[in-house]
């Protein structure tokens, strides 16, 4: 067990939907990191929050939105969602970022029918 | 930027019999160097990590050496397990936070 939480496990919704998904960081880690993984475009970085504040971009969409909050969990919006979105979205935090090792939480699978 | 490159899988082998994957990084600075391992619907989990050129990481039989001349940070295990049979991640973080990972290699180990 990471020490890093998601909710829901699985999510099943329909194109055009609007889903969140939670993450509660390790107890003391200040960074959290969204990634997403799928078959064909592997494990690929989305966003980064530093105690609140957006610190790194990756290949996330625009359609697609993220916040941390005071208490340090973070939400993950994806909206208006297409067939191409199913994939396992993982959470992952560190005491601060840069080279930190990154503890992953166990995925949240959506699959948009 | 910054990438890497691992070995294609999958790799089947037999218990006790040894594990190697290859893994080559690109970066512009000078990362950390981590090998996660994904069981069977499951998240990842950090498996070992170097920090700097020559460091040594291990965990669970498994070692890796960061070797800057060479740009790489082959995964060994002497003898593997049932248990063993997972999905393993290379992956490097630098300076720009986040982490960047290898296609992953399925490692089946048969009884």
């Amino acid at each position: 067990d990471s020490g890093v939480t998601q909710t829901p496990k699985h999510l099943i919704t329909a194109t055009g939907q609007r889903v969140t998904l939670r993450c509660s960081p390790r107890s003391g880690d200040l960074s959290v990191y969204w990634y997403q993984q799928s078959l064909d475009q592997g494990l690929q970085f989305l966003i980064q929050y530093y105690n609140g504040e957006e610190r790194a971009k990756g290949n996330i969409l625009e359609r697609f939105s993220a916040q941390q909050f005071p208490d340090l969990h973070s939400e993950l919006n994806l909206s208006s969602l297409e067939l191409g979105d199913s994939a396992l979205y993982f959470c992952a935090s560190s005491v601060v970022g840069g080279k930190d090792e990154q503890f992953f939480g166990p995925g949240t699978r959506l699959t948009v029918l | 930027g910054n990438s890497v490159t691992q070995m294609e899988g999958p790799v089947t082998l037999s218990e006790e019999a040894f594990l190697t994957i290859n893994c080559t990084y690109t970066a512009t600075g000078y990362p950390s160097l981590f090998w996660y391992v994904q069981y069977p619907g499951e998240g990842l989990q950090l498996l070992l990590k170097a920090t700097k050129a020559d460091d040594k990481g291990s965990n669970k039989g498994f070692e890796a050496t960061y070797r800057k001349e060479t740009t790489s940070f082959h995964l060994e295990k002497g003898s593997v397990q049932v248990s063993d049979s997972a999905v393993y991640f290379c992956a490097l973080s630098d300076a720009d936070y986040k982490l960047s990972f290898g296609a992953g290699t399925t490692v089946t180990v048969r009884a």
